[in-house]
This record gives C-alpha cells, sequence and structure tokens, in this order.
C-alpha cells in the first residue's frame, strides 16, 4: 500500500545544530507539504512543493529550508535550530487534478525538541 | 488573507449526545472544503470533503457536514458521539485553482465522557 513516511519520529537537538527531518512518499504524488503544529496554533504550512525542483515559502519558513531532487522525497532543514522551532512537524501529499485539488495524506509526524 | 475560523477550541460531551463544530472561512471565490480528525498520537486523517455538488456531504465513522454558502460555513456533526470520537478537529479550505494547498483552522479538541 502507498504511505507516507517521516524520520526520525522523535528528535532532541542543541540550539545551532543543523537538523534534517525526511519526508518519503510512495503515492507518486506531485505535491509535497510541511506544517507544524504547536498548541494553539494548528498547523501553519512551513514549505510546498509541487514537483521536483519547485519550492516554495508558506506562513513560517523563516529558518527552514526544503529541496525537491525526485518525487517522492521532501526532506526539511533547520539551518541552525532555535528553542522556537520545538514543536511537531508533519509532511504531507497531495496529488494534482486541474482546477481542484485531491486531500493531503499526512505522515505519522516528527517531534522535535530544541533545547 | 484567506482564514477559517474554529469557534469551539474545547467541547466536551457525553457519549450519545450530539455534535456539531463549527467552521467558516473567509474567500468569496469557489472553495473546497474538509474535515480532519487527529486522534491522540496519531497524524491527520480525512473525515469528509467538499468539492460540488450536495452541500450536506457524509463522510467515515457517521459524520456529516453541511456547506451554507451564503454563511461561508461547513459545520461538521454527528448525531450521536461515542467515546472513541475524542480527538481533535481540523477544519481546512482550499480556493479554487490554488492547486494543493489548505488553510487550516486552528483546531477544536473533542472530549467524550463515557
Amino acid at each position: 500500500d502507498a504511505e507516507i513516511t517521516q524520520s526520525p519520529r522523535h528528535k532532541i537537538t542543541e540550539t545551532g545544530r543543523q537538523v534534517t527531518l525526511a519526508c518519503h512518499q510512495t503515492w507518486n504524488h506531485n505535491n509535497m507539504f510541511w506544517y507544524r503544529q504547536d498548541l494553539g496554533h494548528g498547523l501553519r504550512l512551513i514549505h510546498y512543493s509541487y514537483g521536483v525542483h519547485d519550492t516554495n515559502k508558506g506562513e513560517v519558513s523563516d529558518g527552514y529550508s526544503v529541496s525537491r531532487s525526485n518525487t517522492e522525497d521532501l526532506p526539511l532543514t533547520l539551518e541552525s535550530a532555535a528553542s522556537s522551532q520545538t514543536s511537531v512537524y508533519f509532511c504531507a501529499s497531495s496529488g494534482r487534478e486541474t482546477g481542484r485539488t485531491n486531500e493531503q495524506f499526512f505522515g505519522p509526524g516528527t517531534r522535535l525538541t530544541v533545547l | 488573507a484567506q482564514s477559517v475560523s474554529q469557534h469551539n477550541h474545547h467541547v466536551i460531551l457525553s457519549e450519545a449526545a450530539s455534535l456539531e463544530l463549527g467552521c467558516n472561512y473567509s474567500y468569496g471565490g469557489t472553495v473546497n472544503l474538509f474535515w480532519y480528525v487527529q486522534y491522540p498520537g496519531q497524524h491527520l486523517q480525512l473525515l469528509l470533503k467538499y468539492f460540488s455538488g450536495d452541500p450536506l456531504v457524509k463522510g467515515i465513522k457517521g459524520f456529516e457536514a453541511e456547506f451554507i454558502k451564503s454563511k461561508f460555513s461547513f459545520n461538521l456533526r454527528k448525531p450521536s458521539v461515542q467515546w472513541s470520537d475524542t480527538a481533535e478537529y481540523f477544519c481546512a479550505v482550499n480556493v479554487w485553482g490554488s492547486q494543493g494547498n489548505l488553510i487550516f483552522g486552528k483546531g477544536t479538541k473533542l472530549s467524550v465522557k463515557p
């Protein structure tokens, strides 16, 4: 069955370190998204991609970057981790139909703690 | 900018009570609408979605939602909740033509007492 996976599931790091969170989907979806989930804020979009070599900034992109070298993967990098980036991170993907959207399928999440 | 409002932050119900969670969005054009559910410790799963046609949409686990265009609303309902419905519920909107992006509300936590 197709799925979307994230690794690691839990990560503790120190302020200033570079961290990369992996996201891999086997749906063959064009669209991929990264969100962070924080109490009182719901889900906020960090970055998204509509296809290979395409990346776009979302609502809360400062301090994060992504790259899309193939269809399956969209790794999220925290260039210099800050305590404010302690959060749960979700990756999602969706297909593409002209003029409308399919549902987004979510990964299991990565809980990141920055000390 | 488009936004989604979920007015109830935390709803507490007893089993068998009826449920209605509010969702309003701010966009005057064509939209696609979604409700997602997140059970404790799990990822988001789709409950139901509306693209066009009948404004009353039925989803999984007995949930339904009604799209009222004049009120910019897409409220979620269930006639009789169960303890297993304890979860957080998110409303999301996609502006037609904006490809895959969803705008999420801040979520409503539902606690069902056995």
